[in-house]
Order: structure tokens, then sequence, then C-alpha cells
């Protein structure tokens, strides 16, 4: 079974409005941590948020917001205020277990386009 | 503050031949972590290092091998270079004692001809 699912194939958002990008995952380890990365057309991997799964609020990064539900096993990413920058794909990762130094597991992706 | 650095950014092989990969990651992170994302494809984790010794072995060719150094730099070695090889190749590094997260590499973007 997919451990993250990324089903959005591409979004569209108006700039200046809020965009959730979706993303499920699959695990039985109690200990789990949710992160979310964004990669421009350049390349490079960039941190934008986490949430452990212990953690009993949701995460937030300045526009960026984590929508955990646990039960649900989802970590929505909201980003609020979108700018033109935002346009690339962005990333569901997990890592299972206390994260020692467990590897990352990510999602297919979703790309995201931001309208002038 | 300091990144990972990984170098070359950008490598030209041709079928057959090897490649070396370099990684150094940020100054006192002891786990290095290699990943390999071909052409629109997620990143796929390839291996990892804790203290020097290999801690855990993803979906790595046999033709590639990868260690970790002393000083606590990475190299990936990768032989008999396959057309399907060429991918963006990622390393990351974290500190297992007080762990706050990941630090991604700029990547080498490996293209074989």
């Amino acid at each position: 079974a997919q451990k993250i699912t990324q089903t959005q194939p591409g979004m569209f958002v108006q700039e200046k409005e809020a965009v959730t990008l979706d993303c499920t995952y699959d695990t039985s380890d109690p200990s789990y941590g949710l992160f979310w990365y964004k990669q421009p057309s350049s390349g490079e991997m960039i941190f934008l948020i986490y949430q452990g799964s212990y953690d009993q609020q949701n995460a937030t990064e300045g526009r960026y917001s984590l929508n955990f539900q646990k039960a649900r096993k989802s970590a929505n990413l909201v980003i609020s205020a979108s700018q033109l920058g935002d346009s690339a794909m962005y990333f569901c990762a997990m890592r299972e277990g206390p994260g020692a130094n467990s590897k990352l597991t990510f999602g297919k992706g979703i790309t995201l386009s931001v309208r002038p | 503050a300091a990144g990972v650095i990984q170098s070359p950014r950008h490598l030209i092989k041709e079928k057959r031949e090897t490649a070396t990969l370099k990684c150094y990651p940020i100054p006192r992170h002891d786990t290095v972590y290699w990943y390999q994302q071909g052409p629109g494809q997620d990143p796929q984790f390839l291996i990892s290092f804790y203290e020097k010794m290999q801690s855990d072995k993803g979906s790595i060719p046999d033709r590639f091998s990868a260690q970790q150094f002393s000083d606590y730099h990475s190299e990936l070695n990768m032989s008999s270079l396959e057309l399907g090889d060429s991918a963006l190749y990622f390393c990351a590094s974290s500190l297992r004692a007080g762990w706050k997260g990941y630090t991604f590499g700029s990547g080498t973007r490996l293209t074989v001809v």
C-alpha cells in the first residue's frame, strides 16, 4: 500500500487566495512525522512545515499551516494568500518511527500553479 | 548558516561510465541520506549512514555504492551507468540527538547519454 497518497494531479489558484493541497498517509507506527516540501523548477527541496504524530496542535509556519486529522490519517497543507512564487511542485513526506535516523517516504507530489 | 553542500551540481556521463557524487552535511550532523529523483517522479530513498556506518538501505542498485568518511562527508559511487540513472540526486543530513528535521542539499543533476 502507498504510504503517502497525493491524488490531486495539478492545482490552480488565483493570486492572493488560499489553497489546500491534500495528503493522506498510512502507517501502523504510533510515532511518525509528516512533512511538506516545495520543489520549484530549479529543483531544490525546500522544507515548509512539520507535524509530529503526538503534536496536539496543528503546525503553522507563516503562510503555511497543516490541517492534521489523525483519525482520518490526513495532513493537508493550506497556503494562505498565494503568491506567484508559490508555483511549484509540493511533496508530502512521512518519517516513521521516533526519528533518530529514519528515512523519509515521499508522495507523488502535486503541481501548484498560481494565476495572476 | 551552513547548508548541505553537494558537488558537482551537474554531471554528464556516457553509458557504462562511472560517476561519483559528493555530499558535505551540515557541521555536527551525524546522519546522511541519499535520494534519487527521476524526471517527473518523487524522490526515492537509496541509502543512509549514521556515524559512518550504513544505517538503512532502500532501492539502491547493486551498481551503486556509498560510504561516509571520517569527516562525515559522503560519496555515492555509480558504475556501469545506464540511461535510466539520469536523475536528480539529493543528499540530506540530520542530527540524531535532538532531532529537528532534515536539511536537503541542492542536488546533483546527473545526465547519462
